[in-house]
Order: structure tokens, then C-alpha cells, then sequence
């Protein structure tokens, strides 16, 4: 079984503080696939990342960076300078391929991140 | 830009009312999602259709049921509300390339009373 933890339920950080957001996963599967959305207070997940379980590569995208490490089963997501508009909830999400071609998503119980002015 | 809308986003019902969530997706994609979001408990997987007609229980279907019959309309179905399903539901989408990310609508607010 799939199991995705994000141990942070809330997290207030002032602006322009770095702040990083915690996931851990359990798979039992070689492939699968793990992704972060993001959810602002209008209520749409937005797909931030995708990382396969091949490509341990940190990605950054402006303030955004990801560090994954199969090692320790973590995927930690980091905002550089954090500003107002970073205030969300944070989903980690993890996907196995399923026998069916259709693939299971696990998603964690989601990060709320509150920067203050 | 790609698409996904919900019907409603807030709604408010009565306990053994029939509810119809609605869900349409500009995209072409043969897979269709609905989920519900609790506080601690994340998104849960309710009901998937990975094609017309096709539906796939997820891992809390009890007292949904869902149709599918084209391809870019997916509902969902609550034959006779409760005050526990009260929440907020989400719809997604994906293309049939495994491992895709999801493409989310902006979520309907349900209360029943």
C-alpha cells in the first residue's frame, strides 16, 4: 500500500522567510511518479511538479525548489523569500502504475502555509 | 487554456435530498476523478471513469455512485444526502498518458442540513 505523510498540518512564516515543507512516502513499487500541488483560498489545486522515482535531480523554478531523495523516501519542497501569494494548502502526491493502465494517486493531508506581512 | 468546471461552487442541501454534482472537462481526457476534501484527512478518492460509460470504485464510494455518458461529463451522485457527507468535492481530470498530473476544477462546497 501507498502512503504519503505530510507531518506539517500548519506552518506561519513572516514574508521573505524561507520556509520548507515536508513529504514523506511509502511505496513498495520501483516506478512510480510524485508530484506537489498547491491550493489557494480559492479552492483549485494547481499541479506545481512532477518527479518520476528515476531522476533524483533537485529542480528549482524561481523561488520553488525540490529535493528528493530515495534514501530517506523524502520529496521536501522549499520557498525561497516567501510572499503573501504563497499562502495555501500544499498537497504532496504520489503515483503508482496500476496493472489497469490507470494510476493511483495517495495524496497527504496537505500543508497549510500562512506567510504574514 | 485547459478546463475543468464544476457546476456549483457553493450548495446547500437538505438530509435525503438527491444531489447531482456536475463536472466538464474541455480537454479530451479519457480519465475523470472525484474526490472529497475533509480537514486531516486530505483528498480521498471517491469514484474514477476512465472511459464513457466505465467507472471505477475508489476507496470511498459508500453512498455515491457516478455517470458517465460522454466523455467529458462525469457526475457525481448522491442518492440521498447525509449530514456526513457534507464537505468539499473536487473533480479532476487526466489524459489516458499514465503518470500525468491532474487537472483540477475549483471544487464545490456541499452542505447538508
Amino acid at each position: 500500500a501507498q502512503k504519503v505523510t505530510q507531518a506539517q498540518t500548519e506552518i506561519s512564516v513572516v514574508e521573505k522567510e524561507d520556509v520548507t515543507l515536508d513529504c514523506v512516502y511509502e511505496t513498495r513499487d520501483t516506478t512510480y511518479y510524485l508530484f506537489w500541488y498547491k491550493q489557494p483560498p480559492s479552492g483549485e489545486l494547481v499541479f506545481l511538479i512532477r518527479r518520476n522515482s528515476f531522476d533524483e535531480q533537485n529542480e528549482i523554478s524561481g523561488r520553488y525548489s525540490w529535493n528528493f531523495q530515495k534514501s530517506t523516501s523524502s520529496f521536501n519542497f522549499t520557498i525561497t523569500a516567501s510572499q503573501v501569494v504563497d499562502s495555501a494548502v500544499y498537497f504532496c502526491a504520489l503515483s503508482e502504475a496500476s496493472s489497469g493502465g490507470y494510476q493511483k494517486v495517495t495524496f497527504g493531508i496537505g500543508t497549510k502555509l500562512q506567510v504574514i506581512p | 487554456d485547459v478546463k475543468v468546471t464544476q457546476s456549483s461552487r457553493y450548495l446547500v442541501k437538505r438530509t435525503g435530498e438527491k444531489v447531482f454534482l456536475e463536472c466538464v472537462q474541455d480537454m479530451d481526457h479519457e480519465n475523470m476523478f472525484w474526490y472529497r476534501q475533509d480537514p486531516g484527512l486530505g483528498l480521498r478518492l471517491i469514484y474514477f471513469s476512465y472511459d464513457v460509460k466505465m467507472k471505477e470504485k475508489g476507496d470511498i464510494p459508500e453512498g455515491y455512485s457516478v455517470s458517465r455518458e460522454k466523455k467529458e461529463r462525469f457526475s457525481l451522485i448522491l442518492e440521498s444526502a447525509s449530514t456526513n457527507q457534507t464537505s468539499m468535492y473536487l473533480c479532476a481530470s487526466t489524459p489516458l498518458v499514465s503518470n500525468s498530473e491532474q487537472y483540477f476544477g475549483p471544487g464545490t462546497r456541499l452542505t447538508v442540513t
